[in-house]
C-alpha cells in the first residue's frame, strides 16, 4: 500500500545534539512538508519542498534543516540550536500544487 | 495573515448523541477549506474538501458544510469510534508572498461515551 513512513516513532534528543527524523514516501508525490505539532497548537509549517533538491522555509524554520535528495525521501534535522524541540512532528506530501496532504504517523521528540 | 479557529476545544458526548463542530477562518481568497481526523499518536487523516459557500460532503456518520466564514463538521449519532481530535485547515489563493500553504486549527478533541 501506498503511503508514508516516518521513523523512529520516538526519539530522544541530548544537550547539544543534533537528530534526524526520517520520512519516506512511495506516493509518488513531489511535495513535501514538514509540520510541528505542540498541545493546543495547530500544526505548524517548518519545511517543504516541491522539487527534488529545493526546498523552502516555513514559519517556525530556525533550528532545523532539511535536504531533499530523492523525491521520496525528506529528512529533518533539529540541530542543537533548536531550544525547545519537544514535539510531535508529522511529515506530509502532496502532488503538487494540489491538495489534500497526506500525512505519515509522526515521530514525537523528547529531551534527555 | 489566514486564520482558523476551532470551537469547542473538547467535547464530550454520549453514542448516538448528535452534535457539530465550527471552525472559523478568514482568508484572502478560499481555495479550499480541509477536514482532518487525528487519533492519539498518529498522523491526520483526510476525511473532506469543500472549496465554495453551500458545499456539503457526508462520510458515514460525518457531514461538513461550509458558509462564507465557516465550516461545520455534524457527527450524527455517533459512535464510540468516532473519538478523536477532529482538526480544520483552509488554503488562501496563491500570491507572490502566499503558495498556498495550509492554515491549521487547533482541533476539537471528541470523546464519545458509550
Amino acid at each position: 500500500d501506498g503511503g508514508i513512513t516516518q521513523s523512529p516513532k520516538y526519539l530522544f534528543r541530548k544537550e547539544g545534539q543534533n537528530v534526524t527524523l526520517s520520512c519516506e514516501q512511495n506516493l509518488n508525490h513531489d511535495a513535501m512538508y514538514w509540520y510541528r505539532q505542540d498541545p493546543g497548537q495547530g500544526l505548524r509549517l517548518i519545511y517543504y519542498s516541491q522539487i527534488v533538491n529545493d526546498f523552502q522555509k516555513g514559519d517556525i524554520a530556525e533550528g532545523y534543516s532539511v535536504s531533499r535528495e530523492k523525491k521520496e525521501s525528506f529528512p529533518l534535522t533539529v540541530t542543537s540550536a533548536q531550544k525547545n524541540p519537544t514535539a510531535f512532528y508529522l511529515c506530509a506530501s502532496s502532488i503538487l500544487g494540489q491538495q489534500p496532504q497526506h500525512f505519515g504517523d509522526g515521530t514525537r521528540l523528547s529531551i534527555l | 495573515e489566514d486564520q482558523v479557529t476551532q470551537s469547542p476545544e473538547a467535547l464530550r458526548l454520549q453514542e448516538g448523541e448528535s452534535s457539530s463542530l465550527n471552525c472559523s477562518y478568514t482568508v484572502s481568497g478560499l481555495r479550499g477549506l480541509f477536514w482532518y481526523r487525528q487519533d492519539p499518536g498518529k498522523g491526520p487523516e483526510f476525511l473532506f474538501t469543500l472549496y465554495s459557500a453551500g458545499e456539503e460532503k457526508e462520510k458515514e456518520r460525518l457531514k461538513a458544510t461550509l458558509t462564507k466564514k465557516e465550516s461545520f463538521l455534524h457527527i450524527t449519532a455517533p459512535k464510540p469510534e468516532d473519538s478523536a481530535t477532529y482538526l480544520c485547515a483552509v488554503q488562501g489563493l496563491m500570491t507572490t508572498d502566499s503558495w498556498g500553504k495550509l492554515q491549521f486549527g487547533a482541533g476539537t478533541q471528541v470523546v464519545v461515551t458509550p
